[in-house]
């Protein structure tokens, strides 16, 4: 049984391009987890995804962030126009249910350099 | 003030010593809470819950005083594979998003 994956483990953008960071839960998870790690700084939740549905964005940035978990397919958060503030490690997590007695699986994490 | 608070250390310690990380949260009303182990430049994964009775896993002890909101992790017989960020997690709302403090690291020496 494959654990969550992260495409690309390490993306590499100049200010003001895209970043398109995937991830493919664990086989029967359908809900998905990303949290960012700032240089030097824990983890921070961004926000919490079933299939097709934002339940909980709490801690995503108001402007040029954005998440989606479609049917079919990984789960994508999207980073517009990035600045360098916005280098960090980004890892999503799966679980099969979002409550208390269902552990979060990490994928391997996304590096996110912006020059 | 952070919701999650740990001494971010470093503790150097000698193989086979015995090591104790505190962790403090503020929300009183955090109802799940965890030890995570990160290694550098990895992602983290999960140690062990911990619970207001204790529990035990090897050479790892967990406690949670839900009066004090206070967590910690004790280890014994360090080892040199122990050498890692140890960070104190609580779950916070019915969306079980993950709380994280900042880490305490450890580099435990032969």
């Amino acid at each position: 049984n494959a654990g969550v994956m992260q495409n690309p483990r390490h993306l590499v953008r100049r200010r003001g391009q895209e970043a398109r960071l995937r991830c493919s839960p664990m086989k029967g998870h359908s809900h998905v987890y990303w949290y960012r790690q700032l240089p030097e700084e824990g983890l921070k939740f961004m926000v919490y995804l079933q299939k097709e549905n934002i339940i909980d964005e709490s801690g995503m940035p108001k402007e040029r962030f954005s998440a989606e978990f479609p049917k079919e397919g990984p789960s994508i958060l999207r980073i517009q126009q990035v600045v360098r503030g916005d280098s960090a490690a980004y890892f999503c997590a799966s679980s099969p249910q979002g409550s208390l007695d269902y552990e979060q699986y990490f994928g391997p994490g996304t590096r996110l350099t912006v020059t | 003030r952070k919701e999650v608070e740990q001494d971010p250390g470093p503790f150097n310690v000698p193989e086979g010593a015995t090591v104790a990380f505190n962790c403090t949260y503020s929300n009183s009303a955090s109802q799940s809470f965890f030890w995570y182990r990160q290694d550098c430049r990895k992602e983290p994964k999960l140690l062990m819950s911990v619970y207001s009775s204790g529990n035990e896993d090897g050479r790892f002890t967990a406690q949670l005083n839900r009066a004090s909101q206070y967590i910690s992790l004790l280890i014994r017989d360090s080892k040199l594979s122990d050498s890692a960020t140890y960070l104190c997690v609580v779950t916070s709302g019915a969306t079980n998003k993950l709380i994280f403090g900042t880490g305490t690291l450890l580099a435990v020496q032969p």
